[in-house]
């Protein structure tokens, strides 16, 4: 257990719903980050926070968005859900606004639109 | 601007025998580099990380990786695999203390190992 705990494991959901992606940081660590993991595009920064504020931004597609809160837990919101999103989301965690002594990562969320 | 290449997308050895997984890169600053190992369907786990102290870095599992500059080379290296190895591989490249859109992560090797 890496202390990182991503909820849903897996979740199965129809073109154009909507869902949500929970993820909460390693006790202490204040940046939570989001990235997409797929077969034909490795993984991919999406978005972090830190102690509730965006710090940085990926590729992330304007029909996602995500929060952190004050609990520092964060949330990442995925809309018009399309096939192509299908993917692991990992949440990953660290104590500072930067990962230069690397993440922590949360076992992971598969996302399956059908 | 930063780069990582893993040169193999799959490595496949003998239980007991060496490892290599490549990685090069490519960087404008003094590099921050680390391996990861993913199981499957598990998240990715730190296995060690150079951050320009010594070029020779022991991680967890019994797995190294040298720093080499002249080359821009780190690669990861166990002298003796285990069937638990069996997992992927990514190597990361970053500036210290950059942003994280900055920190890039290789496409992966897949290791197997044969009994």
């Amino acid at each position: 257990d890496s202390g990182v705990t991503q909820t849903p494991k897996h979740l199965i959901t129809a073109t154009g719903q909507r869902v949500t992606l929970r993820c909460s940081p390693r006790s202490g660590d204040l940046s939570v980050y989001w990235y997409q993991q797929s077969l034909d595009q490795g993984l991919q920064f999406l978005i972090q926070y830190y102690n509730g504020e965006e710090r940085a931004k990926g590729n992330i597609l304007e029909r996602f968005s995500a929060q952190q809160f004050p609990d520092l837990h964060s949330e990442l919101n995925l809309s018009s859900l399309e096939l192509g999103d299908s993917a692991l989301y990992f949440c990953a965690s660290s104590v500072g606004d930067n990962a230069n002594y690397g993440y922590t990562f949360g076992s992971g969320t598969r996302l399956t639109v059908v | 601007a930063q780069s990582v290449t893993q040169l193999d997308s799959h490595v496949s050895v003998s239980e007991g025998t060496p490892v290599l997984l490549r990685c090069n890169y490519s960087s404008s600053y003094s590099p921050s580099l680390f391996w990861y190992v993913q199981h499957p369907n598990k998240g990715l786990q730190l296995l060690l990380k150079y951050t320009s102290a010594a070029t020779l870095v022991k991680g967890i599992n019994g797995f190294e990786a040298e720093f080499k500059k002249s080359e821009t080379s780190f690669h990861l290296t166990k002298p003796s695999a285990h069937m638990s190895d069996a997992a992927e591989y990514f190597c990361v490249v970053s500036a210290p203390y950059s942003s994280a859109s900055k920190i890039i992560f290789g496409s992966g090797t897949r290791l197997s190992i044969r009994p």
